[in-house]
């Protein structure tokens, strides 16, 4: 099976503009989530999509938002970007069933740059 | 919430040396408690979970943790540290009713030649 794509790889941006990026999970998994990664924070979890609902939010401000196609595609959205935005942005996918099926499998990221 | 401490942000053994990387928890029920490694400019790899099947657990590349309610500890070993095993390592709790995981703050293995 593939893994878990994400694009693009790379991206530079100014503040103020607005960023989407997006997610292929593994096939088969219904369950996308999304991190942030920074040397500051670590990796802080953004929120997860299942079945096209948010399930569950991080302590994220709105101007972070996602959404869920019904081939379980994610694409995740920074609107009014701030230098604090920079980071790495990765995305996960599970199956999410059962005991057996909570383990994350995680893209290659997104570096976003804010300039 | 339920939170993982990982006591020390960095790791020097020598090549052929016993790697230990500590991960305690906090919760009142035991979890599903992951390890995970990320190479430099890449995503993470799991290496290991706990689902309470079995509390020694045995990953990839020659790793393995304890489960140890008592001591709320998940400690990552491997016997003899290689050269390629030089990343960042987190440990991961996430609660039984949802999927919002919770990292540690990571440990960077360095192995010295």
């Amino acid at each position: 099976k593939a893994g878990v794509t994400q694009t693009p790889r790379y991206l530079i941006k100014t503040r103020g503009q607005q960023v989407t990026l997006s997610c292929s999970p593994i096939s088969g998994h219904r369950s996308v989530s999304w991190y942030q990664q920074t040397p500051g924070q670590g990796l802080q979890f953004l929120f997860e999509y299942f079945s096209e609902t948010q399930r569950n939010k991080g302590n994220f401000p709105g101007r972070f938002s996602g959404r869920q196609f019904s081939n379980s595609r994610s694409e995740m959205n920074v609107s009014t970007l701030e230098l604090g935005d920079s980071a790495l942005y990765l995305c996960a996918s599970s199956p999410r069933g059962g005991r057996e099926g909570r383990e994350q499998f995680f893209g290659p990221g997104t570096r976003l740059t804010v300039l | 919430a339920q939170s993982v401490t990982q006591l020390g942000s960095h790791v020097s053994v020598s090549e052929g040396a016993l790697v230990l990387l500590r991960c305690n928890y906090s919760s009142s029920v035991p979890p599903y408690l992951f390890w995970y490694v990320q190479y430099p400019n890449q995503g993470l790899q799991l290496l290991l979970k706990y689902t309470s099947a079995a509390t020694l657990v045995k990953g990839i590349n020659g790793f393995e943790a304890e489960f140890k309610k008592s001591e709320t500890s998940f400690h990552l070993t491997k016997p003899s540290a290689h050269m390629s095993d030089a990343a960042e390592y987190f440990c991961a709790v996430m609660p039984e009713n949802n999927n919002d995981m919770r990292f540690g703050a990571g440990t960077r293995l360095t192995v010295k030649p």
